[in-house]
């Protein structure tokens, strides 16, 4: 069955530091791989999104993420991050046959200022 | 243009009675999906509708609740009779294709007493 590890449940990170969150995913064909944020109160918001092609993806408010087939992970990185970025990430993998998004259980990040 | 519209965004019932959400996707989307998201969790899918098709209710609780998109565009999901469990927030979500990606609604966040 697909399943998506998100293995850190909060994050803490300086306003200004670079910021690495883990995704690892499982599943038997090449995935549609996603990173939603979502801040207190809202909906989720698409960051960005792998398909197919390069492996490095870029995405809104400076965000990337890189596509690691042989170690199944789909991590996210901002090389400098802003207090508006404190937020929950989640990252999803979208099945080919039944269309479904398989959602990690989400990191929380914190941004000190 | 738009974004996927829900209301309410918030609803307090006491356990046993009905709740409806209703929402809006984006102008031309076909696919609608809802999720459920309980706290500290990802949103899991409950149902998928093709225009006013439900084509994946296979996570719907069918003892209690149910959906419809009569017309094709807005959705209502609704909760008979409602329990202390169903307390979570209900996300709706709507896609050009089922391949497309998936923008997401504010959410309704519900609290059963």
């Amino acid at each position: 069955a697909q399943s998506v590890t998100q293995p850190d449940i909060h994050i803490t990170v300086s306003e200004g530091a670079s910021l690495e969150l883990r995704c690892n995913y499982s599943y038997g064909a090449t995935p549609y791989l996603f990173w939603y944020v979502q801040s207190p109160g809202q909906g989720l918001q698409l960051l960005l999104k792998y398909f197919s092609g390069d492996t490095l993806v870029q995405g809104i408010k400076g965000f990337e993420a890189e596509f690691k087939r042989s170690q199944s992970s789909f991590n996210l990185r901002k090389p400098s991050v802003h207090w508006s970025d404190a937020a929950e990430y989640f990252c999803a993998v979208g099945t080919s046959g039944t269309y479904k998004y398989i959602f990690g259980t989400g990191t929380r990040l914190k941004v000190l200022a | 243009e738009a974004g996927v519209v829900q209301s309410p965004r918030y609803k307090i019932i006491e356990k046993k009675q009905p709740v409806a959400f209703w929402c809006n996707p984006i102008s031309g989307h076909n696919t609608l999906y809802w999720y459920l998201q309980n706290l500290g969790q990802g949103p899991e899918l409950l149902i998928r509708y093709e225009n006013e098709e439900a084509v994946d209710d296979s996570q719907l609780p069918k003892d209690r609740f149910s959906a419809e998109r009569l017309k094709g565009v807005d959705s209502t999901l609704k909760i008979q009779p409602a329990e202390l469990g169903d307390s979570a927030v209900y996300l709706c979500a709507s896609s050009g294709g089922a391949r497309e990606t998936q923008y997401f609604g504010p959410g309704t966040r519900l609290l059963v007493l």
